[in-house]
């Protein structure tokens, strides 16, 4: 199992761009969750999602979109790239709400 | 979700135990009490969880208060390995990560 995978590992964005951090597990796990880690902080949710088709915003939504059409995949869109959005952006996933989460090695964003 | 605190860093000696304390006094009575940790340039990966007993697993033990309104993570025998950022975080409807507790273990 490669686990939870996810890309690109570093991408530079200039202000007002756009992209989509891709994010897979193999697990057949039913939630997927994105958070963000600014430097020296804990991990912020961001939207997660409870299986294909459903998903629903974290405490950090603003300026960012998700989609889940497929159990595998969950990924996380920047629409018109800020400053603030620049973190290490890190997919995690779980087979139960309670459970324990599976984090993907993270994508170092930076937006200039 | 009910808030933690931890220390921000603690210092250990390799091949000692190691106890990473936690309060979450506004504990709610079907909160899980999750420990998790990050290495360096790492995502956080799961160490232990539990309810009301006290948990042991390949990794580490968590002892959770009577009351439940502390919790107190423990590494066995301290490894280099180990030097990790520690998170405690109490568990209902989503995961609210804190600063955590930074682990140095000297040589």
């Amino acid at each position: 199992n490669a686990g939870v995978t996810q890309t690109p590992k570093f991408r530079i964005l200039k202000i007002g761009q756009s992209m989509t951090l891709q994010c897979a597990q193999d697990m057949n796990h039913n939630y997927m969750y994105w958070y963000r880690q600014d430097p020296g902080m804990g991990l912020k949710l961001i939207y997660y999602s409870v299986g294909a088709g459903i998903t629903d915003k974290g405490e950090v939504p603003n300026g960012y979109n998700v989609s889940r059409s497929t159990t595998e995949d969950f990924p996380l869109r920047l629409e018109l790239a800020a400053p603030s959005q620049t973190s290490v952006y890190f997919c995690a996933s779980s087979y139960f709400r309670e459970y324990e989460q599976y984090f993907g090695p993270g994508t170092r964003l930076t937006v200039t | 979700d009910a808030k933690t605190t931890q220390p921000n860093s603690m210092e250990s000696n390799e091949e000692e135990p190691v106890h990473l304390p936690c309060n979450h006094s506004t504990i709610s009575g079907t909160d899980y009490i999750h420990w998790y940790r990050q290495l360096p340039s790492q995502g956080p990966e799961y160490v232990i969880h539990g309810l009301t007993s006290n948990v042991n697993n390949r990794m580490a033990s968590l002892a959770i208060a009577e009351d439940r309104k502390s919790s107190t993570l423990i590494l066995h025998r301290a490894t280099l390995r180990d030097a990790a950022v520690y998170y405690c975080i109490t568990f209902n409807n989503d995961m609210r990560f804190g600063a955590g507790t930074r682990l140095t273990v000297k040589p």
